[in-house]
C-alpha cells in the first residue's frame, strides 16, 4: 500500500505515556515526520528524521520506527498537547512523491 | 528565520483556475524545496507538489494534470496554479519549505494558510 494509516482518535490521562501510530510499507524505506497541529493553527514539525525535535519542542516527544509502523510517544502528556498529529514520510513509488496519513486527534483527559 | 505568506483570491468559480503565491522572507529560496499542501475543510493534510531552487518540479499523481507550481526567485516567492477547479478543491492552502535528503523529507516552516472556497 502507498497509503499511511493513524488511528483517527487517541485519549490520554494528564500525566500519562500516550503513543501515536503510523502505519505503511513506505516506512520501511523511509523516516517519518510528525506534526501537531491545534484549531485554527498551520501544522507545527514536532519530529523529523525519524526521531529529532526541532528547537523549540520538549524532549517529552519523541519518536521510533520499527517495520512498517513509525510512533510518536508523549511521555508526560500535558493540556497543551491536545491536538491533531499526522505523520509524513516519500512514497516509496519513487521520484519524490509524499505521503500524509490521515491524523489522529488526541485528547488528554 | 524562514516565514511564510500565502496571498491570492478567497473565491474561486467551478471550472476556473486558482492561482496563489508565497512569499519568502527572512532567508534564501536556496535552502528549501518549496512546497503547497492543502487541507479540505475538517479532513487531514494533502500534498500537492513541490519545486526546487533549480526549477524542477514533482506533484501529487492525483492532481498532476491540473497543477503547475512556478517561483521567481528575484521576487522571493513560489507560486500554485491549479486548473478546473471544483467544489472538491475547497480548502485550506498553505506554503511550506521542505527538507528532502535521502530518506528524509520534513516540512518546516509553514505559512499560516489561506482558505481558497469554490463557489458559483
Amino acid at each position: 500500500s502507498s497509503e499511511l494509516t493513524q488511528d483517527p482518535a487517541v485519549s490520554v490521562a494528564l500525566g500519562q505515556t500516550v503513543r501515536i501510530t503510523c502505519q505503511g510499507d513506505s516506512l520501511r524505506s523511509f523516516y517519518a515526520s510528525w506534526y501537531q497541529q491545534k484549531p485554527g493553527q498551520a501544522p507545527r514539525l514536532v519530529i523529523y528524521d525519524q526521531n529529532n525535535r526541532p528547537s523549540g519542542i520538549p524532549d517529552r516527544f519523541s519518536g521510533s520506527r520499527s517495520g512498517n509502523t513509525a510512533s510518536l510517544t508523549i511521555t508526560g502528556a500535558q493540556a497543551e498537547d491536545e491536538a491533531d498529529y499526522y505523520c509524513n514520510c516519500r512514497d516509496r513509488r519513487g521520484n519524490l512523491g509524499v505521503l500524509f496519513g490521515g491524523g489522529t486527534k488526541l485528547t488528554v483527559l | 528565520q524562514v516565514q511564510l505568506q500565502e496571498s491570492g483570491p478567497g473565491l474561486v468559480k467551478p471550472s476556473e483556475t486558482l492561482s496563489l503565491t508565497c512569499t519568502v522572507s527572512g532567508g534564501s529560496m536556496t535552502n528549501y524545496f518549496w512546497t503547497w499542501i492543502r487541507q479540505p475543510p475538517g479532513k487531514g493534510l494533502e500534498w500537492i507538489g513541490h519545486i526546487t531552487y533549480s526549477g524542477y518540479t514533482d506533484y501529487n499523481p492525483s492532481l498532476q494534470s491540473r497543477v503547475t507550481i512556478s517561483q521567481d526567485t528575484s521576487k522571493n516567492h513560489f507560486s500554485l496554479t491549479l486548473t478546473s477547479v471544483t467544489a472538491a478543491d475547497t480548502a485550506l492552502y498553505y506554503c511550506a519549505g521542505s527538507t528532502v535528503f535521502g530518506v528524509v523529507i520534513y516540512f518546516d516552516p509553514w505559512g499560516q494558510g489561506t482558505l481558497v472556497t469554490v463557489t458559483s
